[in-house]
């Protein structure tokens, strides 16, 4: 099993429509959780942090289940500017001031006219 | 501007045949690491240092050296590159730890014939 799988898409969607992404991490033990936005062949961004209680960004949410050990990501009013790849990103380590951080495959939105 | 600036860009070279990619960051960031990019496969982790003259070991260590003389640069260095490293390249650096906001550079496209 990966350390953090997504499902790779693509996810293909209308202007304006509401589209959320999973992420499950295999570490119960990992402190911190990120999602990042990769343009086609450009350097990953970090879109947001994925805090306990859930935090929310303009149109972006993303949520942590412990329990379950997943991420979401959940865009509203997808804009043509959202289609890229995003990724799940998730400090695997008990303290979250280690140098490892686990990606995810990364999961593909087109977001149509 | 604050920045993370690989060099070169683009090579393409031959199996066998020492090569250098470098990484300068100009945010006085403890924290550095390089990805490699594959498809299906995501980022992966090389090296990480977390401070000067502290590295460490990625998942995908192998093939790959890395040296942190100086805060600014973390250079990787492939001693005997072979066709399985031709790879999208990413150096990336944050404050402390990998719990931070990393900022990546442009990318390096690296082909070994």
């Amino acid at each position: 099993r990966k350390e953090v799988e997504q499902d790779p898409g693509p996810f293909n969607v209308p202007e304006g429509a509401t589209v959320a992404f999973n992420c499950t991490y295999s570490n119960s033990a990992s402190q911190s959780f990120f999602w990042y936005r990769q343009d086609c062949r450009k350097e990953p961004k970090l879109l947001m942090s994925v805090y306990s209680s859930g935090n929310e960004d303009g149109r972006f949410t993303a949520q942590l289940n412990r329990a379950s050990q997943y991420i979401s990501l959940l865009i509203r009013d997808s804009k043509l500017s959202d289609s890229a790849t995003y990724l799940c990103v998730v400090n695997m380590w008990a303290s979250s001031n280690t140098g490892k951080l686990i990606f995810g495959q990364g999961t593909t939105l087109q977001v149509k006219p | 501007e604050a920045q993370v600036t690989q060099n070169p860009r683009y090579l393409i070279t031959v199996t066998g045949k020492k090569l250098t990619v470098t990484c300068s960051q100009n945010m006085n960031h403890e924290y550095m690491s390089w990805y490699r990019q594959d498809p299906g496969l995501g980022l992966r982790q090389i090296y990480y240092s977390m401070n000067v003259e502290v590295t460490d070991k990625g998942d995908v260590p192998e093939g790959y050296k890395v040296s942190r003389k100086e805060k600014r640069n973390f250079p990787l260095i492939l001693e005997s590159p072979s066709p399985n490293q031709t790879s999208l390249y990413f150096c990336a650096s944050s404050p402390t730890g990998a719990s931070r906001t990393q900022h990546f550079g442009d990318g390096t496209r690296l082909s070994i014939l």
